[in-house]
């Protein structure tokens, strides 16, 4: 079945220990989404790409970056994490910036920070 | 700036209809989305409403869309254990903005 994985399930990572996220998808979309969700809020857009061309968002901060080497993954590296970066991260999919089916979503990484 | 607002809980009984409401503030959505989201997994896309219509119904779910008061509702006829996630409400205009989700749980 054409889907998105993300791996691992769960990771814990040490304060200030750089740590990547994994996303992979057979769908063969051309956009790839990583959302922040913490608890009892809005899964939060960081950035995506559309293709090969990165767009962050104004407010995502400096300590999250991301890398694309072909179409089918997309990583999340967070350079240094904090107590405030854990949060269970979200990869999504979508054919296209402007298409109507909604995105479609990993299982998501719950990151624990210690 | 966008902004989506659900409210956070809601309690309804086994076989009953349950309505999620949702508000929304950027008039220039085009799409409008309800995501389902169980414990411990990702969203899952249960439905979409395109910004010039007014209804839409799909089995058991059924989406209603006041443009003029930028509200979105979802109906779920004859609620089920199955049912009980969160339901997050989405607005779509160049991105997909998300509300903070509507927990569901479901009484015996």
């Amino acid at each position: 079945d054409a889907m998105v994985i993300q791996n691992p399930r769960y990771q814990v990572t040490q304060f200030g220990k750089p740590v990547t996220l994994s996303c992979s998808q057979t769908l063969n979309h051309n956009v790839m989404y990583w959302y922040q969700q913490k608890s009892s809020q809005a899964p939060k857009l960081l950035f995506h790409y559309y293709d090969k061309d990165f767009n962050n968002e104004a407010d995502t901060p400096d300590n999250f970056q991301s890398r694309r080497p072909n179409t089918s993954f997309c990583f999340l590296d967070i350079r240094s994490p904090g107590l405030g970066d854990a949060a269970m991260y979200l990869c999504a999919t979508s054919r296209d910036v402007g298409a109507s089916d909604g995105y479609t979503f990993g299982s998501g990484t719950r990151l624990t920070v210690v | 700036g966008e902004d989506v607002e659900q409210s956070l809980f809601l309690s309804v009984r086994e076989g009953d209809s349950s309505v999620i409401n949702c508000t929304y503030t950027d008039s220039s959505s085009t799409y409008l989305y309800w995501y389902k989201q169980e414990p411990g997994a990702g969203l899952q896309l249960l439905t979409y409403i395109f910004s010039n219509m007014d209804m839409k119904q799909d089995q058991r779910l059924t989406v209603l869309l006041n443009k003029k008061d930028k509200h979105l509702s979802l109906r779920i006829a004859d609620t089920q254990t199955g049912d009980s996630a969160i339901y997050f409400c989405a607005e779509r205009d160049d991105k997909i903005i998300f509300g903070k989700g509507t927990r569901l749980h479901i009484l015996p």
